[in-house]
């Protein structure tokens, strides 16, 4: 165990459905994380969050969209997803973004399938 | 494009011998690297990190940084079966950490 949360961890889903993806930290971090991991690839930053801001957002899809109410929670909307955003997401945390050095710790992830 | 380039493998090494896994990446002004292991269908685990020039030492893991070749390796010594996994190397660059797409490891009784 990380300290990091992720529900749920399988979804299904077609292609017009919304569903959300949550994370919670239990490591008083200031930082919060969303990766995907798509077979064969590496693990891709879709987006930072810093003290509830959105600091990095790498070119996702709009149909992606993410939330952080407080520095404990991370969500992640999806809607109208394609088949090819099936993959397994995974959310991180860290002390502090700013810092070079602070180590991101990472939940054991969404396996999410689009139909 | 800042990359980080891994030897996918699969790295076959037998019980009790030294893994090693390297790693290069091409943002020259990386501060800070680190290796995770990931078993398969779970998530990244942090095993190392290291900042510096050098030799840093955890147990049976041992991570050599080289900025000037821009080089990173991790040494798994007296390698077990349950070290088989994949390690990801990953570079930080600003507040994002850049991934290989990781060697696989296999330890073979």
């Amino acid at each position: 165990e990380t300290g990091v949360t992720q529900t749920p961890r399988h979804l299904v889903m077609g292609m017009t459905n919304k569903k959300s993806l949550k994370c919670e930290q239990h490591l008083g971090h200031n930082a919060m994380y969303w990766y995907k991991q798509s077979a064969k690839k590496p693990l891709e930053l879709m987006f930072v969050y810093s003290l509830e801001e959105r600091v990095e957002n790498n070119s996702v899809p709009s149909r992606f969209s993410p939330e952080c109410p407080n520095s404990s929670h991370l969500f992640l909307h999806l809607h109208t997803l394609q088949p090819e955003d099936s993959a397994l997401y995974l959310c991180a945390s860290s002390q502090d973004r700013g810092s070079s050095y602070n180590e991101q710790f990472f939940g054991p992830g969404t396996r999410l399938t689009v139909l | 494009q800042k990359e980080v380039e891994q030897n996918s493998g699969p790295l076959s090494v037998p019980e009790g011998a030294i893994a090693s896994l390297n790693c290069t990446y091409s943002d020259r002004g990386s501060q800070s690297f680190f290796w995770y292991r990931q078993y398969s269908g779970k998530s990244p685990e942090l095993i190392m990190f290291i900042y510096s020039n050098g030799d840093k030492e955890d147990g049976r893991f041992t991570a050599q940084l080289n900025k000037a070749s821009q080089y990173v390796s991790l040494l798994i010594r007296d390698s077990q079966p349950s070290d088989s996994a994949t390690y990801l190397c990953a570079v930080r660059s600003g507040y994002a950490l850049n991934f290989g797409k990781g060697t696989s490891l296999l330890v073979t009784p």
